[in-house]
């Protein structure tokens, strides 16, 4: 059966530090890969999608950024980070495009980051 | 921008009771989906019905749809304190980034 992993499970860092937020799909190949934000009472933001190894694609301008170094592996990162960048962020997979029928997400724990 | 909007934001029920949970969305749809998330926990897939289904049965779930009014609607029936949540309708984007438009929520409390 396929899981997904995501960690750290929660983060607090300084203004204008780094961020490394990981995750791993298992049990799959080639998922369809997201990143959400999901701020306090409101609903999912994607941030990115991806389809494949070294394929990004971004719905937002914003100051984080992602990779997928290898098929079930997805990166989101930031070189500095700011206090809006506060919130839960949840990884997902998926196995076709969501506009397949019966397609649906499959998310990973989140991770709730704090920057003070 | 929002796609599904549920209706209410809250809602507080004793154990036992029927919770019935509204979601409308604007645009074009082949499916909605439903979600449940636990207090700092992901999202969990509940049900999908298609946009040429009028009801789908899942369990306690009962879900309708309405693509005349684009409307759904979420009945957990004989509500457990279990069931204490936040439940998210979903539609899928039929056009640029597969994604899903996930609407603000209705969070359920429910009381033993």
């Amino acid at each position: 059966s396929q899981t997904i992993h995501q960690w750290p499970a929660t983060l607090v860092q300084p203004v204008g530090s780094p961020l490394s937020l990981e995750c791993t799909v298992e049990g799959t190949s080639n998922p369809n890969l997201y990143w959400y934000r999901q701020a306090a009472g409101r609903g999912l933001q994607l941030l990115f999608y991806s389809v494949g190894i070294g394929q990004i694609s971004s719905e937002v301008p914003q100051n984080l950024s992602a990779s997928r170094p290898q098929d079930r592996q997805f990166i989101l990162s930031s070189k500095k980070l700011l206090l809006s960048d506060s919130g839960f962020y949840l990884c997902a997979w998926s196995s076709l495009r969501l506009s397949t029928p019966e397609e649906k997400l499959f998310f990973g724990s989140g991770t709730q980051l704090s920057v003070l | 921008s929002q796609q599904g909007e549920e209706d209410p934001q809250a809602l507080s029920i004793q154990e036992g009771e029927n919770a019935t949970m509204n979601c409308s969305y604007k645009t074009s749809i082949n499916n909605l989906q439903w979600y449940r998330q636990n207090s700092g926990r992901g999202l969990v897939h509940l049900i999908l019905i298609r946009s040429n289904e009028r009801e789908k049965h899942s369990g306690r779930l009962r879900v309708t749809l309405d693509t005349s009014k684009k409307s759904s609607s979420l009945l957990i029936t004989a509500s457990r304190a279990a069931d204490t949540a936040s439940y998210f309708c979903a539609t899928p984007r039929l056009w640029g980034y597969s994604t899903l438009t996930f609407g603000k929520g209705t969070m359920l409390l429910v009381s033993p």
